[in-house]
C-alpha cells in the first residue's frame, strides 16, 4: 500500500541551527501539507502546497519557515533559525488529485530545539 | 475562538458500548476529516465527508452542513478504539482547522 515516508524520525538540535524535514508523497499525489503537533497539544496546520506552489499557510507560517519541492518526489520543511518553542512533532500529508480528498498522513518528524 | 470544537474531551467506556463524538465548526468548509491518533502518535486518516453519512465497519460519520456539525460513531467499541479521534476541517482554500480531539478510552 502506498504511503508517506518522513525522514529524519528524530532530530536534535541546536537553538539558531537549521532544520529541513522531508517527505515523500505519495506519487500520485497534487496536494501537499506540513503540519505541527506540539506536545500535549492540537494538530496544527502549517501550509499546504500545490503546483510547485504555496496554496495556504497559517499564522505559524511566518519567514522563518519555507517548502519546496525540489526534485517531483521529495518535499521539505525548511525551519531557518530554530526557537525553542519549535520544539513540536511535524507531519507531512499528502492527498489525491482532487484536492480535497483523503488525507495521507507520514509517521511525523520529532524536532526537539535545545 | 475554535473555529471547530469537539466534544467530549476525554470519554471512558466499556467494552462493547456505542460511542459518539461530535465536531462543531464555524468555518465555510470543502468536506470534514475524521482522523485517528494512535498512542504512538501516528495519524490516520478515517473519513472524509462533505454530505450525508459513510460507513466502514464499526465506525460511521455523519454530517449536517446546514447545522454545521459532524459526529463519528463507534458501534461494538473495542479496547484496540483506544485514541485520540481528531476531527479537522479545511476552508474552501485548503487551510485546516482541527478540533483539540477526543481522547477515547474502552475499557475490556
Amino acid at each position: 500500500e502506498p504511503e508517506v515516508t518522513q525522514t529524519p524520525s528524530h532530530q536534535v538540535t541546536q537553538m539558531g541551527q537549521e532544520v529541513i524535514l522531508r517527505c515523500v508523497p505519495i506519487s500520485n499525489h497534487l496536494y501537499f501539507y506540513w503540519y505541527r503537533q506540539i506536545l500535549g497539544q492540537k494538530v496544527e496546520f502549517l501550509v499546504s502546497f500545490y503546483n510547485n506552489e504555496i496554496s495556504e499557510k497559517s499564522e505559524i507560517f511566518d519567514d522563518q519557515f519555507s517548502v519546496e519541492r525540489p526534485d517531483g518526489s521529495n518535499f521539505t520543511l525548511k525551519i531557518r533559525s530554530t526557537k525553542l518553542e519549535d520544539s513540536a512533532m511535524y507531519f507531512c500529508a499528502s492527498s489525491d488529485p482532487t484536492g480535497y480528498g483523503e488525507l495521507f498522513f507520514g509517521e511525523g518528524s520529532r524536532l526537539t530545539v535545545l | 475562538k475554535n473555529e471547530v470544537e469537539q466534544s467530549p474531551q476525554n470519554l471512558t467506556a466499556q467494552e462493547g458500548e456505542f460511542i459518539t463524538i461530535n465536531c462543531s465548526y464555524s468555518v465555510g468548509i470543502s468536506a470534514l476529516h475524521w482522523l485517528q491518533q494512535h498512542p504512538g502518535g501516528g495519524i490516520v486518516s478515517l473519513f472524509m465527508l462533505s454530505s450525508g453519512k459513510k460507513k466502514h465497519g464499526r465506525l460511521i460519520a455523519t454530517i449536517n452542513i446546514q447545522e454545521k456539525h459532524s459526529s463519528l460513531h463507534i458501534t461494538a467499541s473495542h479496547p484496540r478504539d483506544s485514541a485520540v479521534y481528531i476531527c479537522a476541517a479545511p476552508n474552501t482554500g485548503n487551510q485546516f482547522y482541527f478540533g483539540t480531539g477526543t481522547s477515547l478510552t474502552v475499557i475490556p
